[in-house]
């Protein structure tokens, strides 16, 4: 089956510097790669998806980009805000079987 | 409003207690699925189904149980529980055809004693 590893399992960053996620997969017939944000004590939500024919995709303060031939991936957060403090999931999928990656603890510092 | 809908949100229950957590959206999706959610092990998948009447294991099947009797509803039975089922549960669901994105319930924290 799909295995999906992700890193830094917690990253610090100053407000208003750029944080980096990577996730990178093994099966090579995945085709959609979503990205979750859970604040302390709720729900997983999405926040940015992409799929195996794009190589980026941009919504306003953040960016997931994709390399197929290395099977990886990669949320981009610029201009960070205390409010992106939160565990941040990766995922894989093909059909509706999804692969999460096992997430990073965000900490944005004012 | 669009929503997955979990009961309870709380339970502390008791070994060998059966007890069924309910899981029901209103957005018509065909594709709904259980995950457990443990420090440091992420989401693993419990158990999915493609539509009614249509379920499969997930990677973490063992002890649990589902049913996909009406397309809205989606409910997780634990027939004879133990201490490593405490965790947190979150139903998804999603529309068929995609892959697309899931939307979660506001999850269910269990304790098993």
């Amino acid at each position: 089956g799909e295995n999906v590893e992700q890193h830094p399992s917690t990253l610090s960053v100053q407000e208003g510097d750029s944080a980096v996620i990577k996730c990178t997969y093994s099966d090579s017939a995945s085709n959609y790669f979503p990205w979750y944000k859970q604040e302390l004590g709720k729900r997983p939500q999405l926040i940015i998806d992409i799929r195996s024919n794009v190589g980026e995709k941009k919504d306003q303060r953040i960016a997931v980009t994709l390399n197929k031939t290395a099977k990886h991936f990669s949320l981009h957060i610029t201009e960070t805000q205390p409010e992106d403090s939160a565990v941040y999931f990766c995922a894989a999928s093909r059909v509706n079987q999804f692969y999460f990656g096992t997430g990073t603890s965000l900490t944005v510092i004012p | 409003e669009a929503q997955v809908t979990q009961n309870p949100r709380y339970l502390i229950t008791v070994t060998g207690k059966k007890l069924t957590v309910t899981c029901s959206q209103n957005m018509n999706h065909e594709y709904m699925s259980w995950y457990r959610q443990d420090p440091g092990l992420g989401l693993r998948q419990i158990y999915y189904s493609m539509n009614v009447e249509v379920t499969d294991k997930g990677d973490v099947p063992e002890g649990y149980k589902v049913s996909r009797k009406e397309k809205r509803n989606f409910p997780l039975i634990l027939e004879s529980p133990s201490p490593n089922q405490t965790s947190l549960y979150f139903c998804a669901s999603s529309m068929a055809g995609g892959p697309y994105g899931y939307t979660f319930g506001s999850g269910t924290r269990l304790t098993v004693v």
